[in-house]
């Protein structure tokens, strides 16, 4: 199956503090990237979905100037959690779709992010 | 709004004793419906994707069904290596995924 690579893997920060999460897709090229959060006992959310070269769509409820989506190439997005807060813990994953849309949808190992 | 529930909410077996997990499913324009496995601490692993009513699917231990209104996730047999979280997502024309609440499952030796 297809490689997808998040870094870090887990970050602890205090809180004000910006922290940048790459997502990668290690063998194929996405147009297409989702991201989503999960807190603790909790299913996934989707936060965003941006396409390579435009901005992001952020779904209802998340801030755009908090999380700040970059997707400046089709194997590379940028998620930065601005300004963190205790509330911004929790576990963040990407989802690249690859071009071409098969019919697999990638997820990445997600980053663990906690904020003291 | 597009609404995706899952049954039961933990399931606790016995190596070995078969059982069925259930996603249903509320949603306009269904592109496909997404399995998943979720280990702790881990992105979601890619099981199977479902795009017509009566398609079937299988892998291993498992076989996922699809009809107009709901998913199954048949379990034969299972062994302790596939306890997980169960995810259910559901996918419309536009691309979104919509994930269920998850199943935990534990299977015993």
């Amino acid at each position: 199956g297809a490689v997808v690579s998040q870094h870090p893997s887990w970050v602890i920060c205090k809180s004000g503090t910006s922290v940048k999460i790459e997502c990668r897709s290690l063998d194929f090229q996405a147009t297409t990237m989702f991201w989503y959060r999960q807190f603790p006992k909790q299913s996934l959310m989707l936060m965003a979905t941006s396409n390579e070269g435009s901005k992001a769509t952020y779904e209802q409820g998340v801030e755009k100037d908090k999380f700040l989506i970059n997707h400046a190439s089709l194997t590379l997005s940028t998620l930065t959690v601005t300004s963190a807060h205790p509330e911004d813990s929790s576990f963040y994953i990407c989802s690249p779709e690859p071009r071409g849309g098969e019919e697999t949808q990638y997820f990445g190992p997600g980053t663990r992010l906690l904020v003291l | 709004e597009d609404q995706v529930t899952q049954s039961p909410e933990a399931l606790r077996l016995q190596e070995g004793e078969s059982s069925s997990l259930n996603c249903s499913y509320t949603v306009s324009g269904l592109r496909g419906l997404f399995w998943y496995r979720q280990d702790p601490g881990k992105g979601p692993e890619f099981l199977f994707t479902l795009y017509s009513a009566g398609e079937e699917k299988e892998k291993e231990r498992l076989k996922a069904t699809l009809t107009k209104k709901e998913s199954f996730l048949h379990i034969t047999a299972p062994k302790p290596e596939d306890s997980a979280t169960y995810l259910c997502a559901v996918q419309t024309s536009y691309g979104k995924l919509t994930f269920g609440q998850g199943t935990i499952l534990t299977v015993h030796p």
